[in-house]
Parts: C-alpha cells; structure tokens; sequence
C-alpha cells in the first residue's frame, strides 16, 4: 500500500518558470491537500479539496493553482516561480468522515527557485 | 495569537529517558488530537490520534489531551536514539480544516 505518492522529489527552478507537482494516493480518500514547510513557519496550508471537483483555497495561495484531478490526484501548479516560493512541499489525504479525521502525508518536494 | 503553540526545543535526552512534548491551543472546537513524527528529509508520520479528552497508550507512547486546560502532550517512556525526530502536534474540529504547531527536535542520546 503505497498510501500518498508525491512526484518529484526534489527541483531546481529558475525564477519566472513553471511547473506542476503532482500527488496520488490510493486510499480511497475524499479529502487532498497542499501544504508547504517553511524553518520556523510550520505547516502551511495552500490549498485543499474536500471533494472529486472542488478546491478552496488555504492559508497561503497565492501564486499557486490546484486541479483535482480525479478522486485519487491532486496537483499543484505553479505559473511563474519566485524565490519565496523555495519550501518543501507536502501533499496529504485523509478520509474526512466524523471520527476519522486523520491526515496521511506524502514524502514531499523540495523546491530551490533560483 | 497562534491557533496552536508549541515550544520549538531543540530538547536533548539520554537513551532511555522519559520525553514530554506539549502544546497549547485555543480553540475549544477542537475535537481531533495527533502527533506526528518527522525525520529529516521525511514526510510527516501519523503516530498518536485523539478524539476529545483523555488518554491514548501505543507501547512507548502515550498522548493526552485535557480539553479543560486547552493542553496536549506526548510521553514518550524509554527513549531510544531511533526517537530522534521532530514531534508535530496537530488539532481538528469537524471539517477540513487541520491546525498545526511548530513542531519540536527532539535528540536522543545513546
């Protein structure tokens, strides 16, 4: 069980080029989201998707576009790279039923725009 | 104010000491408690989830939450160098939303 699979691992970007990051999960789960970890700053979410065709925006969205791809993909977008954009970037899933609210994270990406 | 706090450490043990990690939040909406475990260069790892008050046991590891005083913590019992990591508290309300701390490093020390 593979359970949230992020591609790729590691990029190097220079400032104004694009690019997608993109997440899989296989554990039949609703709920996707997009976070970035900064030193000091924590877990920020950007954006999420409670459902098969529908995004919301989070914390720290600008910048960033999203697409549900199907039930199992989420990809993140990033249309013109800025050095601010440089973080590691985590993908996660959860079921999102009452009582089950747990968050499975994938390994993440880290992404250095130069 | 931060939803969620947590001391960023670092905290320094010696192999087979008993670790307390703590946070503090505000919201009285939460309902959902975890922590999450983080090696470097990792995703963060599910280790303890909470539903309201109380206590979770899991071998070494022991989560409680006291709804009353807005306060979480992580006990780990004879730690062991594999513990060393950074420890992230995290707290839901129903929905989807997914409130974080800072997380604390942790090193221990054969």
């Amino acid at each position: 069980n593979a359970g949230v699979t992020q591609t790729p691992k590691f990029q190097v970007l220079k400032t104004g080029q694009s690019m997608t990051l993109q997440c899989a999960q296989d554990m039949n789960h609703n709920s996707m989201y997009w976070y970035r970890q900064d030193p000091g700053m924590g877990l920020r979410l950007i954006y999420y998707s409670a459902s098969e065709g529908t995004t919301d925006k989070g914390e720290v969205p600008n910048g960033y576009n999203v697409s549900r791809l199907n039930k199992r993909e989420f990809s993140l977008r990033l249309e013109s790279a800025a050095p601010s954009q440089t973080s590691v970037y985590f993908c996660a899933s959860s079921r999102q039923e009452t009582g089950d609210e747990k968050l499975f994270f994938g390994s993440g990406t880290q992404l250095s725009v130069l | 104010q931060k939803e969620v706090e947590q001391d960023p450490g670092p905290l320094s043990v010696p192999e087979g000491a008993i670790v307390s990690l703590n946070c503090t939040y505000s919201n009285s909406a939460f309902q959902y408690f975890m922590w999450y475990r983080q090696y470097s260069r990792k995703g963060p790892e599910l280790l303890m989830y909470t539903y309201s008050s109380g206590n979770k046991e899991d071998g070494r590891f022991t989560a409680q939450v006291d709804k009353s005083s807005k306060y979480i913590s992580l006990f780990i019992r004879d730690s062991q160098p594999s513990d060393s990591a950074t420890y992230l508290c995290a707290m839901s309300p129903t929905g989807n939303q997914f409130y974080f701390g800072t997380g604390t490093s942790l090193t221990v020390i054969p």
